[in-house]
């Protein structure tokens, strides 16, 4: 199974840019990555996916390497309501996603 | 409103019990997941279901069964055979694209159910 490799946890101040690194250097041509984030006693939420482009929606732009073996999850004013575990994910058969431990960001107002 | 809803939030139960837990949707999805998650911890998938009457299992399916006769609903149960059930259960639906994959379909996850086994 195609891996990630995430931080366990990041600060931000409120207000600031916040970019969340994430490394997948056994990703397959196919794999497409995705982004999901969970607070606290809830269900994970949809953030952002993408395959080869960079990508942005309304809550977070997606910046893919050349390679494919990272990513950047971006978001660019981050919020008190931003605090949570983020988690990069890639696809595998198209059925199963692979979460890892993610990313604890702590916001600081 | 169109969503996932899980049924009981918290759920406690006697060892040796069997206990389902309850996930439906009204997003006219194809696909539904269970995840398992412990404290800390990332999610695990324990079954997913492409379509009615048709399942698979996931990476820790052992000590669990589930079933899917409606495609809105796709319940859970844990058996006595799964020897630490307590966890967060979280439900999740997503559609299915070209050839039944869902490699770039967003996945709508439920509130989850907090199990505990006394």
């Amino acid at each position: 199974d195609a891996k990630t490799t995430q931080p366990n946890s990041m600060e931000s101040n409120e207000e600031e840019p916040v970019h969340l690194p994430c490394n997948h250097s056994t990703i397959s041509g196919t794999d497409y990555i995705h982004w999901y984030r969970q607070l606290p006693s809830q269900g994970p939420e949809y953030v952002i996916h993408g395959l080869t482009s960079n990508v942005n929606n309304r809550m977070a732009s997606l910046a893919i390497a050349e390679d494919r073996k990272s990513s950047t999850l971006i978001l660019h004013r981050a919020t008190l309501r931003d605090a949570a575990v983020y988690y990069c994910i890639l696809s595998q058969d198209g059925q199963n996603f692979v979460f890892g431990p993610g990313t604890r960001l702590s916001v600081l107002p | 409103d169109g969503g996932i809803t899980q049924s009981p939030k918290y759920l406690f139960r006697k060892e040796g019990q069997n206990v389902t837990l309850s996930c439906e949707q009204n997003l006219n999805h194809d696909a539904m997941y269970w995840y398992r998650q412990d404290p800390g911890q990332g999610l695990r998938l324990i079954y997913y279901s492409q379509i009615v009457n048709d399942f698979q299992k996931g990476d820790i399916a052992e000590g669990y069964s589930v079933s899917r006769e409606k495609k809105e609903s796709f319940p859970l149960t844990v058996t006595s055979a799964q020897k630490n059930p307590t966890a967060f259960y979280l439900c999740a639906s997503s559609w299915t694209g070209v050839g039944g994959y869902s490699s770039y379909n967003e996945q709508f996850f439920g509130p989850g159910t907090r199990l505990t086994v006394l």
